[in-house]
């Protein structure tokens, strides 16, 4: 496997409902990000979350991290059709600051 | 806000033939980095620059690829030979410092190799 695998791998929900997003990996990281991707676009960083936090929230979107399990969530709140895109997790591990991302939730959200 | 801009949009290329891909980073930031996309599937890390040298490279960074920072503000990822399965969407990102710090990516350049 990977590191940073997300779960699920394809998500359609209605305008308004939450959007929950998973990652799983596999070594011991200094973060881990959320980026997102809108089609044919380069990523959009969302948000970090270091390996000592436990939740961070920004707007509408809440990221949890649990180093013992070593998975991640990325939870959209109300969400609206212009969050329709693929969310991608990262992991950092090393000193040069690589990032090692997962394999992508593509999140459609119908209007 | 300060952008990472990348040239061309789509490059198409002969196989065999040398490519190289333009970026810009932001101005202000001290590492830089390459990633590609093949269609569908993940983001795949190159290779990371940082003080004029490479800090870090995967196993695709093989000898056919360089990167060059050849001036104040251009970072360039060059392809001497390129092949069919080159063929894919590369990155480039920029961030201020290493692992605490967001990468900012540029929109890419679609690369194909016929």
């Amino acid at each position: 496997s990977q590191q940073g695998e997300e779960d699920p791998q394809a998500l359609s929900i209605q305008e308004g409902e939450n959007a929950t997003m998973n990652c799983s990996y596999k070594t011991s990281i200094n973060n881990l990000q959320w980026y997102r991707q809108n089609s044919g676009r380069g990523l959009v960083h969302l948000i970090l979350i270091r390996s000592n936090e436990r939740e961070k929230h920004s707007g509408r979107l809440r990221v949890t991290l649990d180093t013992s399990k070593k998975s991640s969530s990325l939870l959209i709140t109300a969400s609206r059709a212009a969050d329709t895109a693929s969310y991608f997790c990262a992991t950092v591990n090393t000193n040069a600051g690589k990032s090692t991302f997962g394999d992508g939730t593509t999140l459609t959200v119908k209007p | 806000e300060p952008e990472v801009t990348q040239t061309p949009s789509h490059q198409v290329t002969q196989m065999g033939q040398e490519v190289i891909l333009r970026c810009v980073p932001i101005s202000n930031h001290l590492y830089f980095y390459w990633y590609r996309q093949i269609l569908g599937q993940k983001v795949e890390f190159l290779v990371s620059f940082y003080n004029n040298e490479i800090s870090e490279k995967s196993e695709i960074f093989d000898d056919q690829f360089s990167v060059e920072r050849p001036d104040g503000s251009n970072f360039t990822l060059k392809i001497r030979s390129t092949k069919l399965e080159d063929s894919a969407m590369y990155f480039c990102a920029s961030s201020r410092g290493t692992y605490n710090s967001p990468l900012h990516f540029g929109n890419g350049t679609r690369l194909t190799v016929t």
